[in-house]
């Protein structure tokens, strides 16, 4: 069965910190995202990778960075973490862009 | 205007009852769409994809209008199970693709 795994599904930081989100996907997906969810917006993407050590920008990407140095493995940093982070942070993969996507368990980052 | 839009409800119904959601889509260079079903405090799953020719999945049937852009999905005999939030999301080719998600229809069944 798919499997994404996100590597925390609560964390606590504070304002200033830098925060690492993991994620990991055993399916051999060549597509993975990174996606924050904020109660009536919706998913907004923040970063996405098409391939190993490729990135591009979704769009809110500001105040955030990311990393694929392995197929499996897709991070996402926050540099200097504020406040107006606090999030449910979800990763996502898919097996080509057209198709669906398979999300991890989400964390749940709150930046006091 | 926004990209994917939907009724954010909530919709209360009583079990047993039929409901259905509307999604309307703004960009006509979409091309694949979805149903999605979120949990509470949870991660979006895949309810089902919609085709052209409209598609059921046992009490759940999705169907695409092209002409009006909206996709729309009936659940029949709701269970309490079913209550959920439920995202329309549309694939759009942009040069590139570019995966849109709707904010979600809350849908609350009662007993």
């Amino acid at each position: 069965d798919v499997k994404v795994t996100q590597s925390s599904r609560y964390l606590v930081k504070r304002t200033g910190e830098k925060v690492f989100l993991e994620c990991v996907q055993d399916m051999d997906h060549e597509n993975m995202f990174w996606y924050r969810q904020d109660p009536g917006l919706g998913l907004r993407l923040i970063y996405f990778s098409y391939d190993v050590k490729m990135k591009e920008k979704g769009d809110i990407p500001e105040g955030y960075s990311v990393s694929r140095e392995k197929k499996e493995r897709f991070s996402l940093i926050l540099e200097s973490a504020s406040t107006n982070q606090t999030s449910m942070y979800l990763c996502a993969s898919s097996l080509a862009p057209i198709e669906k996507l398979f999300f991890g368990s989400g964390t749940q980052l709150s930046v006091l | 205007r926004k990209e994917v839009e939907q009724d954010p409800g909530p919709f209360n119904v009583p079990e047993g009852a039929t409901v259905a959601f509307n999604c309307t889509y703004s960009n006509s260079a979409s091309q694949s769409f979805f149903w999605y079903r979120q949990d509470c405090r949870k991660e979006p799953k895949l309810l089902m994809s919609v085709y052209s020719s409209g598609n059921e999945d046992g009490r759940f049937t999705a169907q695409l209008n092209r002409a009006s852009q909206y996709i729309s999905l009936l659940i029949r005999d709701s269970k309490l199970s079913d209550s959920a939030t439920y995202l329309c999301v549309v694939n759009v080719n942009t040069g590139g693709f570019k995966t849109i998600f709707g904010a979600g229809t809350r849908l609350f069944v009662k007993a």
